[in-house]
């Protein structure tokens, strides 16, 4: 089970630190990813976290101001998200990959996504 | 970085077609696609890794090919619950960019 939280209204420049709650698998042994859909848009990739987090990627859009990190002794994965803009606004779900050991995997299992909102 | 198109971007067929969408990457990805079905309002999920593999649970008319930089989803029946967007994945290497999505309605 993936439970994400943490989104909300923020301003922007604004900050935002996203949580996702994963129980019920080997946690440590699966990299994790955070995908984004604007309203009415399409799937974007946002980053994606090896199962140990010692290797990270991210979209061009957000690099330099997302960070992806994970917690694997509380089963956790986060998204800390800086300078937020206006485009930013989507719900971000956190998602499972499908083989353990690897990043280059397809994406198994959905959380049921936070709401970002980027307003003023 | 890969880029990744669908086509086509909207199709309306009736109860029982066969449908298609195709799914081509800028550069070769080997078999590293996926295809995920949103239906509206709902999560994405997965239908097809390894550009044909069906992911457990997904009913048999659904079916993937291609590799390289070539890539299609066929539905043989097209039910009325098969009403969605379908996106296709790269996942070969970051960013592991998704698809514009095809969207599939029921004439």
């Amino acid at each position: 089970q993936l439970l994400d939280s943490g989104g909300g209204l923020v301003q922007p420049g604004g900050s935002l630190r996203l949580s996702c709650a994963a129980s019920g698998f080997a946690f440590s042994s699966y990299a994790m990813t955070w995908v984004r859909q604007a309203p009415g848009k399409g799937l974007e990739w946002v980053s994606t976290i090896s199962g140990r987090g010692s290797d990270t990627y991210y979209a061009e859009s957000v690099k330099g101001r997302f960070t992806i990190s994970r917690d694997n002794s509380k089963t956790t994965l986060y998204l800390q998200m800086t300078s937020l803009r206006v485009e930013d606004t989507a719900v971000y779900y956190c998602v499972k990959a499908k083989v353990v050991g690897t990043p280059r995997a397809s994406a198994a299992y959905w959380g049921q996504g936070t709401l970002v909102i980027v307003s003023s | 970085d890969i880029q990744m198109t669908q086509s086509p971007s909207f199709l309306s067929a009736s109860v029982g077609d066969r449908v298609t969408i195709t799914c081509r990457a800028s550069q070769g990805i080997g078999d590293y696609l996926a295809w995920y079905q949103q239906k509206p309002g709902k999560v994405p999920k997965l239908l097809i890794y390894g550009a044909s593999s069906l992911q457990s649970g997904v009913p048999s008319r659904f079916s993937g090919s291609g590799s390289g930089t070539d890539f299609s989803l066929a539905i043989t029946s097209l039910q009325p619950e098969d009403v969605a967007t379908y996106y296709c994945q790269n996942y070969n290497s970051a960013p592991f960019t998704f698809g514009p999505g095809t969207k599939v309605d029921i004439k």
